[in-house]
């Protein structure tokens, strides 16, 4: 099956710093979402994004699908931005069926 | 805004107990989904819906059935609940063709 690997496992930043988030995955794939969970265990939506880039304030998301990759950028980070990131990618079409990566654990300092 | 809304946020059942996981959504989405998260093991698919009645296993269905007899409502049910089943579980629902996922809040499921 499709292997998804995000990088680094760990990341620690003071506060404004600005970080970039890696995913790689081993296999053509339909699309890619990335999310955020919050420290009461909920999965929060930041990009659904099977190509290109997109922006939503501070964050940014690019995905090189020919080249098998997608990174999260966070910019001038704040300690809410504290908490897990996951890269999810959909197995096939129309299922919507995920494939998540092992995360990055974001701490953020003040 | 998409609103997937599980029935509890933490549990506590015992060994040997029938346990119902509620989850609800009101996107008049077709899809639906329940995972479970476990350190070190990371995200697993338990269950898919695609329709109503319809269903399909996801990687790790052994121990657990579900329900879909209505759109909104996908409820997970541990048949004989065991202490392997303790576990962060989460639903989602998605929609093709976009078939972006969102997810409800999580359940903390403790069973003694």
């Amino acid at each position: 099956g499709i292997q998804v690997e995000q990088s680094p496992p760990d990341l620690i930043l003071q506060e404004g710093a600005n970080s970039t988030l890696r995913c790689n995955f081993s296999d053509s794939v339909n699309n890619l979402q990335w999310f955020h969970q919050n420290p009461w265990g909920q999965l929060i939506n930041l990009f659904y994004i099977p190509s290109g880039t997109k922006q939503n304030g501070r964050l940014s998301a690019t995905t090189v699908a020919t080249e098998r990759y997608s990174l999260l950028y966070i910019s001038s980070s704040q300690t809410t931005d504290s908490g897990v990131y996951f890269c999810a990618v959909h197995r096939s079409s129309n299922t919507g069926k995920l494939i998540f990566g092992q995360g990055t654990t974001l701490q953020v300092k003040p | 805004d998409v609103k997937v809304t599980q029935s509890s946020r933490y549990l506590v059942k015992r060994t040997g107990e029938k346990v119902f996981l509620e989850c609800v959504q009101d996107m008049d989405h077709e899809n639906m989904f329940w995972y479970r998260q476990d350190p070190g093991l990371g995200l697993r698919l338990i269950y898919f819906s695609y329709d109503v009645k319809m269903k399909e296993k996801g990687d790790i269905p052994e121990g657990y059935s579900v329900s879909r007899e209505k759109k909104e409502r996908f409820s997970l049910i541990l048949e004989s609940a065991s202490t392997n089943q303790t576990s962060m579980y989460l639903c989602a629902s998605s929609s093709p063709p976009i078939t972006e996922a969102f997810f409800g809040q999580g359940t903390r499921l403790t069973v003694v």
